[in-house]
């Protein structure tokens, strides 16, 4: 299996711009979480979905962000528009179950967001 | 969310020593999760502790879970330059979600 599979590995944009994460789970899982890492707050769950369906988006930021997920097998995380304080390392990880507290997860390579 | 304190941050070792890193919560968890982060990479799932005073082990790496399930540890025996990376604990209690500690990044000296 090739893993969790996003798209771009490197972003560079100007503020005010829209920026669209893309995110490939490991086909059968049936959960998928989008994670933001920085120095300054670590890894935070942003959305995550069970079944295609949003469950939990408490962690997104704010209006500017959107994240949906069409099929099973894709997903998209949009800044619109985009803030220097956006910058930072976008994940996508899935498992397999209902999204739950005890399920092991696999992370993608992430998208390296650079919003000048 | 569940919060988990992660100490230490930071770490410097001499290869071949030991290195330890802790989780504690203030709350009962549910379970507890270890990653390892290399750096520039992404984090990878080493393994997943549920029940009182569990302890694992994977070669040089130990994981313990408190009796009390509010802390959590890993300890690598004598360390490799290939140890190199940041180590998170991830929890959950009654909220039922997975939320990361801070990590603990170690550098192995050789």
């Amino acid at each position: 299996d090739a893993g969790v599979i996003q798209s771009p590995r490197h972003e560079v944009t100007e503020m005010g711009q829209e920026v669209t994460l893309r995110c490939k789970p490991i086909s059968g899982h049936n959960s998928l979480f989008w994670y933001r890492q920085t120095m300054m707050r670590g890894l935070e769950l942003l959305i995550y979905f069970n079944n295609n369906v949003p469950i939990d988006d408490s962690g997104m930021p704010e209006d500017r962000f959107s994240a949906k997920m069409p099929n099973a097998s894709f997903s998209t995380l949009k800044i619109q528009p985009s803030e220097p304080r956006d910058s930072a390392v976008y994940f996508c990880a899935s498992s397999f179950g209902r999204g739950g507290y005890n399920e092991k997860l696999f992370f993608g390579s992430g998208t390296q967001l650079s919003v000048l | 969310g569940q919060q988990v304190m992660q100490i230490p941050q930071y770490q410097h070792v001499q290869e071949g020593e030991d290195f330890t890193t802790y989780c504690n919560s203030s709350t009962t968890l549910s379970n507890i999760q270890w990653y390892k982060q290399r750096p520039g990479g992404h984090p990878v799932f080493l393994i997943q502790l549920v029940k009182s005073g569990e302890v694992k082990k994977q070669k040089r790496l130990t994981f313990q879970f408190g009796e009390a399930k509010k802390n959590s540890s890993l300890h690598i025996t004598a360390t490799q330059t290939t140890d190199v990376g940041t180590y998170f604990c991830a929890a959950s209690g009654s909220a039922r979600q997975l939320t990361f500690g801070s990590g603990t990044q170690l550098t192995v000296l050789p």
